[in-house]
């Protein structure tokens, strides 16, 4: 049971590429959300999705993309990349069983932004 | 939504007891308190969560007070590897496509720092 799986671990991009950070999950958990930290900053949420088609923003979305078209997978896209998304971001999920239900986190993805 | 406030940073000795405190006074009454840790460089780990009464598991021991307005986490007994960063959430309720979710919002958390 690999629980949720982030890659790349690391990426360096340039102003203006773009890319998408993949996040999948093998528990059929119907929660997935995006989180970036930064320093001093806490967790802040990007993000989320409560089911397949199903997609929210969150804290900060701006300058990020989501897409839920599996309960597996939900991966989040940078258009064009910007030094400020600097920042390490985590992607998480939850089942259906309800508000008392834990959240599982990735491992993280480490982004810099040149 | 119920915010948080804790300590930007606490000190224990190791095999003493870590009480982390944390103020939510805006709390609903349907909002649930919960505790996560983050390691050095690792996603963020579940400890316990609670809504009235005081609940205690294998990693810790959370505290609510009667008015809900505050909570306390114990580390009954700290170790070098409790320090990290350690957050108190209180769960947001919204609807998405007809169904209630918690969704978790994150402050800054405490850095609690074990020392031998």
């Amino acid at each position: 049971n690999a629980g949720v799986t982030q890659t790349p671990k690391f990426q360096v991009l340039k102003t203006g590429q773009s890319m998408t950070l993949q996040c999948a999950q093998d528990m059929n958990h119907e929660y997935m959300s995006w989180y970036r930290q930064d320093p001093g900053m806490g967790l802040r949420l990007i993000h989320y999705s409560v089911g397949a088609g199903i997609t929210d923003q969150g804290e900060v979305p701006n300058g990020y993309n989501v897409s839920r078209s599996t309960t597996e997978d939900f991966p989040l896209r940078l258009l064009s990349a910007a030094p400020s998304q600097t920042s390490v971001y985590f992607c998480a999920s939850k089942n259906h069983g309800g508000l008392r239900t834990l959240l599982h986190f990735g491992n993280g993805t480490r982004l810099t932004v040149t | 939504d119920a915010k948080t406030t804790q300590p930007t940073s606490m000190d224990c000795a190791e095999g003493r007891a870590a009480n982390l405190p944390c103020n939510h006074s805006t709390i609903s009454g349907n909002e649930y308190v919960y505790w996560y840790r983050q390691i050095h460089s690792q996603g963020p780990q579940y400890i316990i969560h609670g809504l009235k009464n005081n609940e205690t598991n294998e990693m810790a021991s959370l505290i609510i007070t009667e008015d809900r307005k505050s909570s306390t986490l114990i580390l009954p007994h700290a170790t070098l590897r409790d320090t990290a960063v350690y957050y108190c959430i209180v769960r947001v309720i919204t609807n998405a496509g007809g169904t209630s979710y918690g969704k978790l919002t994150f402050g800054q958390g405490s850095i609690l720092t074990v020392h031998p």
